[in-house]
């Protein structure tokens, strides 16, 4: 089993849809939680970055971390073609440490 | 404002061959890491370097070296290249203060071909 589990899509939405990007991990000591975007031919960049359980919302985007269920999900409200890139889940188990885990990443297409 | 950068962007190399992937980050963040990123295994760590004068391997460090040549640069080098070092490389750094100590900031990318 890896350590972190994301489903590579991809997934293919119409504008405007409500986007559920979902990763689920089997190390109950991250704490961390990040969401990073990567456009094509282009590096990732921090979306969403979450510190134990709940939620975070930053405009159209929210994060939520379960650790019970050790999941996390990044929701996209109104959906629009810009959104479309691989959506990469990050965790780390200290805010100090060099061992940060990423998904293999979900490629969402959002089509006008 | 550069944050961090790779060079250089494409590169083919024939087996057997040598190059050094170069990176530099203006950022003065004290971390910097070299991943590999390839289709359906996400990014995997190679070597870091968690301040000037040190490095430690990641996940995937055979046949690979690097240098952390000051603060600010930190270079990747492929002794004798091998078909399966085909990949995209990434180049990132982390903060040490406040929210920065869990983010990392990534190059664009040097796609790299071994025939």
């Amino acid at each position: 089993q890896k350590e972190v589990e994301q489903d590579p899509g991809p997934l293919s939405v119409p504008e405007g849809a409500i986007v559920s990007l979902n990763c689920t991990y089997s190390n109950s000591a991250f704490q961390y939680f990040m969401w990073y975007r990567q456009y094509s031919r282009k590096g990732p960049e921090l979306l969403m970055y979450t510190y134990s359980s709940g939620n975070k919302e930053d405009g159209r985007f929210t994060a939520q971390v379960d650790k019970s269920s050790k999941y996390i999900s990044l929701f996209i409200r109104d959906s629009q073609p810009s959104d479309s890139a691989t959506y990469l889940c990050a965790m780390s188990a200290t805010n100090y440490g060099q061992n940060f885990v990423f998904g293999p990443g979900t490629r969402l297409s959002v089509l006008p | 404002n550069a944050g961090v950068t790779q060079t250089p962007k494409f590169q083919v190399l024939k087996t057997g061959q040598s190059m050094t992937l170069q990176c530099a980050q203006d950022m003065n963040h004290n971390s910097m890491y070299w991943y590999r990123q390839d289709p359906g295994m996400g990014l995997r760590l190679i070597y870091y370097s968690a301040s000037e004068g040190t490095t430690d391997k990641g996940e995937v460090p055979n046949g690979y070296n690097v240098s952390r040549l000051n603060k600010r640069e930190f270079s990747l080098r492929l002794e004798s290249a091998a078909p399966s070092q085909t990949s995209v490389y990434f180049c990132a750094s982390r903060g040490l203060a406040g929210i920065a100590k869990n983010i990392q900031y990534f190059g664009a990318g040097t796609r790299l071909s071994v025939l």
